[in-house]
């Protein structure tokens, strides 16, 4: 089975500093990874995602993620938060292999808080 | 523009009293999901359809049914909704392949009394 983590439920970030929104993941296979933010009262909006290749890897808005095999991780970052960042963000993993493979699985989110 | 379209935003309904929520898509993917969000739970899926007259249950079907009678609607049923059915519902799509992007609606947001 599939599983996706994001162990801070809040994650809070002075204007200007860099942020980071951790997440670490569980497959069988190998896995695709995505994240995603979601603004008060809207869907979910696609950010980044890793499927092979350069393990950093580059998004929208300037968001950027590490892909770290070993320690299963897939960690958002930023160099520099805008008050405009603070939203809520979700990682998702799909299992390249096995029956889940159709599916997403998505963590809980981590809602981010940029303070001016 | 291409769009994930949710109807209604907002329903407050009463137990047991039938009701529809509408998805469209403009973009002509072939696959389609819902989901609902609960605080502390994220998001979890209730049922998804790889493309037309195919469909299957997500984590979480208990209580909903859906049908993709064409490919770009794909409603959420709910025949007798019950309080703890109360919840952010989305709707979701994507091209076939697996490693693409999924594209969502702004949401609706049920409340069962």
């Amino acid at each position: 089975a599939q599983s996706v983590a994001q162990p801070e439920d809040q994650v809070n970030v002075a204007e200007g500093n860099p942020l980071t929104v951790k997440c670490t993941y569980s497959v069988s296979g190998n896995p695709y990874l995505f994240w995603y933010v979601q603004y008060p009262n809207r869907g979910l909006q696609f950010l980044l995602k890793y499927i092979t290749g350069d393990n950093l890897v580059k998004g929208s808005y300037g968001f950027e993620a590490e892909f770290n095999k070993s320690q299963t991780s897939f960690h958002l970052k930023k160099p520099s938060a805008l008050v405009s960042d603070s939203a809520l963000y979700f990682c998702a993993v799909r299992d390249m292999r096995g029956a889940g493979s159709y599916q997403l699985t998505f963590g809980k989110g981590t809602k981010l808080s940029v303070i001016p | 523009e291409a769009q994930v379209t949710q109807n209604p935003r907002y329903l407050i309904t009463v137990t047991g009293k039938k009701l529809t929520v509408t998805c469209s898509q403009n973009m002509n993917h072939e696959y389609m999901s819902w989901y609902r969000q609960d605080p502390g739970l994220g998001l979890r899926q209730i049922y998804y359809s790889m493309n037309v007259e195919v469909t299957d249950k997500g984590d979480v079907p208990e209580g909903y049914k859906v049908s993709r009678k064409e490919k770009r609607n794909f409603p959420l049923i709910l025949e007798s909704p019950s309080p703890n059915q109360t919840s952010l519902y989305f709707c979701a799509s994507r091209p076939g392949g697996y490693n693409l992007p999924l594209h969502f609606g702004n949401g609706t947001r049920l409340t069962v009394t």
